[in-house]
């Protein structure tokens, strides 16, 4: 099936950091999301991005965190500063309409 | 807002038997149910849904239930086979969003034993 791309697969940095995920969604797909997964706990929605703009997000996407797709490039996650409640494996997904395709996950973790 | 609720955390069945694996939600409106498969250390893999404009699909192996009336639905895989070992998740399309998001169930861990 469609295959989305996530950079990189594991991330360790220090709390107070920024990180960087990024995203390589289905080429033709237009809607882009992230969520996150807490080990041992279910998959919750951050955030739903769709022509340049979030269009909804959780109260997990906290004020720290911002989405953005520059040129079509990548679909990219920022947390700027960490905190140590971030460490989560987060996935990208995307879709052209209902069915989203989700990528293998970012695995976070800030000490 | 939606709930759902994935009632088996655990299953394990003899290979070549079914498998039901059950979830709940909340929204009346909800009409999206996809399901999905996550094998170890790997990401979600898109297995089946369901519209509610349905009551019943299948692909191969897999059929997916829905009952509306008591907002349930279900994913059968009948025939089973050691490599249908994952955690399957159940999900449910928001519908009081403008844009498609999806509430996941808690996963259910299937054990296929030979």
């Amino acid at each position: 099936g469609p295959k989305v791309l996530q950079i990189p697969s594991h991330q360790i940095i220090d709390m107070g950091q920024m990180v960087t995920l990024n995203c390589d969604p289905v080429s033709n797909h237009l809607y882009f999301y992230w969520y996150k997964q807490i080990l041992g706990q279910q998959m919750e929605f951050l955030v739903n991005f769709y022509n340049g703009k979030v269009m909804e997000k959780s109260k997990l996407f906290k004020d720290q965190f911002s989405v953005e797709r520059p040129d079509g490039s990548y679909f990219t996650l920022k947390i700027q500063p960490t905190a140590l409640e971030d460490s989560a494996v987060y996935f990208c997904a995307s879709s052209l309409e209902d069915t989203q395709y989700f990528g293998p996950g970012t695995r976070l973790l800030v000490l | 807002g939606e709930k759902v609720e994935q009632h088996e955390s655990t299953l394990s069945v003899r290979e070549g038997d079914s498998a039901v694996i059950n979830c709940t939600y909340t929204d009346t409106a909800s009409s999206y149910f996809p399901w999905y498969k996550q094998e170890a250390g790997k990401s979600l893999h898109f297995v089946i849904d369901i519209r509610s404009n349905v009551d019943r699909k299948q692909s191969q192996r897999l059929i997916v239930l829905l009952d509306k009336k008591a907002k349930r639905f279900s994913l059968h895989i009948t025939a089973t086979q050691p490599e249908d070992s994952a955690i399957y998740f159940c999900a449910a399309e928001v519908a009081s969003s403008s844009f498609s998001k999806l509430v996941f169930g808690q996963g259910t861990s299937l054990s296929v034993v030979p």
